[in-house]
């Protein structure tokens, strides 16, 4: 079975500064990745997905994420964080077979200070 | 845009009644999901649709159960709703299987008294 870890449960970052969050699996091939973004009192909504092909995915928003298999990361990124970008953050694995359900890590925390 | 709707935000029930969380999608999906959200949890599987009349526990089936008679509608039972069910319910719909985008509902907040 797959899991992931989102080492990170709250980040704090400034307006305009640059903002990476952190995203680690164990699965024993490559899974199937995704970013979801929660507002406040709302559902999740896709940011990014990766399932093979070029290792670097661009988002929505702004946002990307980098594949690495040799650290089984899969990094968010964004290199200016706009007030709006404060919400909660989860990185999801799926296996790439079977059922393709997603584990979900416990998520990050973004706060944004103007 | 896919729509998935869950129609009830709010609800306050009472120890030991039976609660129905109910959830429509409007994009002929096959799969669908509820999930159980809890600060410091994440996300957690509570039971799993392939489609209709099927349905797979997840990690967290326990106190629950699921009912898929139409394909669009979803719902959650809590036959007997006990206070640490209280919790935030996320429904979410996807097209078939593989790594297709899972689209959620605006989720409903359960308050067990």
């Amino acid at each position: 079975a797959q899991s992931v870890t989102q080492p990170d449960i709250h980040i704090t970052v400034s307006e305009g500064a640059s903002l990476e969050l952190r995203c680690n699996y164990s699965y024993g091939a490559t899974p199937y990745l995704f970013w979801y973004v929660q507002s406040p009192g709302q559902g999740l909504q896709l940011l990014l997905k990766y399932f093979s092909g070029d290792t670097l995915v661009q988002g929505i928003k702004g946002f990307e994420a980098e594949f690495k298999r040799s650290q089984s990361s899969f990094n968010l990124r964004k290199p200016s964080v706009h007030w709006s970008d404060a919400a909660e953050y989860f990185c999801a694995v799926a296996p790439s077979g079977g059922s393709y359900i997603p584990t979900f890590g416990r998520g990050t925390s973004l706060i944004v200070h103007p | 845009d896919v729509k998935v709707t869950q129609s009830s935000r709010y609800l306050v029930k009472r120890t030991g009644e039976k609660v129905f969380l109910e959830c429509v999608q409007d994009m002929d999906h096959e799969n669908m999901f509820w999930y159980r959200q809890d600060p410091g949890l994440g996300l957690r599987l509570i039971y799993f649709s392939y489609d209709v009349k099927m349905k797979e526990k997840g990690d967290i089936p326990e106190g629950y159960s699921v009912s898929r008679e139409k394909k669009e509608r979803f719902s959650l039972i809590l036959e007997s709703a006990s206070t640490n069910q209280t919790s935030m319910y996320l429904c979410a719909s996807r097209l078939g299987a593989s790594g297709n985008t899972i689209y959620f509902g605006e989720g409903s907040w359960l308050t067990v008294v």
